[in-house]
Order: C-alpha cells, then sequence, then structure tokens
C-alpha cells in the first residue's frame, strides 16, 4: 500500500464550485504540504502543518485553505473553485533526518476547473 | 529575490553516455541541496541529499556535486538509460525556522536507446 495517498486523482468541476482534496499518509510523519504544479513553475507551496494544531500558509495560499484532521490526515479546499486553479496538486510529507527534510509525495490529484 | 534555476529545456543523451544536469540558485544560502525525480502523472520521489559542508556525494550510477561558491549543484548519471528518463527536480531548504523546501521547475531528461 501507497504510504502517501490523495483523493480523487482526477477532478473536473466548474468555476465557482467548492472542492477538497484529500491525503492520508501512513508514515507517521508529523509534517504535511500541499503543493500545486504548473508547467514551468515547478512545484509551488500551498499551505503545510508542523502538526494537528499547526497551520502555516505557504507562498500561494489565496483561495485556499486546509485542514489537519488528524497526524494522518491533511485537506486542502476550494472554496470557489476558478480557472487558473487547475493545476496538479500534490500532497507531501517530511521526514525530518536530523537537521535536514526529505520529503515523500502522494501520486497527485489533477484538476480541471472550466 | 531568491530564484532557483534548472534548464527548461529537456536534455536528449544516448544510451550509455553521461548525464549532467544543472541547478543554480541566487540570495539562497542552503545548508543542504536535495534532487528528485518525477515520472509524468506522478509525484516526485527523492534521490539524494547533500550538505553544503560536502562536495560530492554518490549513490550506485547518480552523483551529485555541491559548489556553494559558485551557488550550483551538478546532478550526473552515469551510463544512462531509457528508464532513467524523467523530469528531475532540485530543492534547497530555505535557512529559517519553517523547515521548507524550495523547489526548481525541474529539467527533463531523454535517453534514447
Amino acid at each position: 500500500d501507497a504510504d502517501v495517498t490523495q483523493t480523487p486523482r482526477n477532478r473536473i468541476t466548474k468555476t465557482g464550485k467548492r472542492i477538497m482534496l484529500e491525503c492520508s499518509q501512513t508514515k507517521g510523519h508529523d509534517r504535511m504540504y500541499w503543493y500545486r504544479q504548473d508547467p514551468g513553475l515547478g512545484l509551488r507551496l500551498i499551505y503545510y502543518s508542523f502538526d494537528v494544531k499547526d497551520i502555516n500558509k505557504g507562498e500561494i495560499s489565496d483561495g485556499y485553505s486546509v485542514s489537519r484532521q488528524a497526524q494522518a490526515k491533511f485537506s486542502l479546499s476550494l472554496e470557489s473553485a476558478i480557472p487558473n486553479q487547475t493545476a496538479l496538486y500534490f500532497c507531501a510529507t517530511t521526514s525530518q533526518q536530523g537537521d535536514t527534510d526529505t520529503q515523500y509525495f502522494g501520486p497527485g490529484t489533477r484538476l480541471t476547473v472550466l | 529575490s531568491q530564484k532557483i534555476e534548472q534548464n527548461s529545456e529537456a536534455l536528449n543523451i544516448q544510451e550509455g553516455k553521461t548525464a549532467t544536469l544543472t541547478c543554480n540558485y541566487t540570495n539562497y544560502s542552503p545548508a543542504y541541496l536535495q534532487w528528485y525525480r518525477q515520472d509524468p502523472g506522478r509525484g516526485p520521489v527523492f534521490l539524494l541529499l547533500i550538505r553544503e559542508n560536502e562536495k560530492e556525494k554518490r549513490k550506485e550510477r547518480l552523483k551529485v556535486t555541491f559548489d556553494t561558491t559558485l551557488k550550483q549543484s551538478l546532478f550526473h548519471i552515469t551510463a544512462s538509460q531509457p528508464a532513467d528518463s524523467a523530469t528531475y527536480l532540485c530543492a534547497l531548504d530555505e535557512r529559517d525556522s519553517s523547515y521548507k523546501l524550495i523547489f526548481g521547475s525541474g529539467t527533463r531528461l531523454l535517453v534514447r536507446p
């Protein structure tokens, strides 16, 4: 079984709809992240959480919100989707090995907003 | 402003040759740098980490160098194989208390049989 899972894997929605992307991990990591990936722009950080009570904005948090329901679950919501939120979304968890962070990514969710 | 640059053009090489990918950065002083591999439609997978006080790191056919004076990392794949075809991302730590990684946009490698 995959260590980091994301649902759904693909989603097509319309402008103005509310969308939730879910992420679950079985690695026992405290830190979880949401990124979006656009062609030519690489991975950009949306939100991150270091534990259930800690939520932090990344560089592109506008238009998004998150919920850390448990250590293993971190959800990303688009309250009112817009076309420029069409992208590939990745959840990741971190294994802090000493003073470094190796990130483990989920398989991604391809979101299309029409 | 802080910037990470990877060659946006695909690198196209013949099987058996050495592939060399470049990661340049400006206005950072990272404590370490990581390389990830990403296949189409999948999440990145960690390959190697190199610290600021290390010049070179090896793992099987992979070699990474880190020159903090030039602000550059080179990623080499020796004896390349078609299965090495993928996009390779470099990532730097953001040296504050946030423990975040900043990713480059990646370079696509194509290895021809």
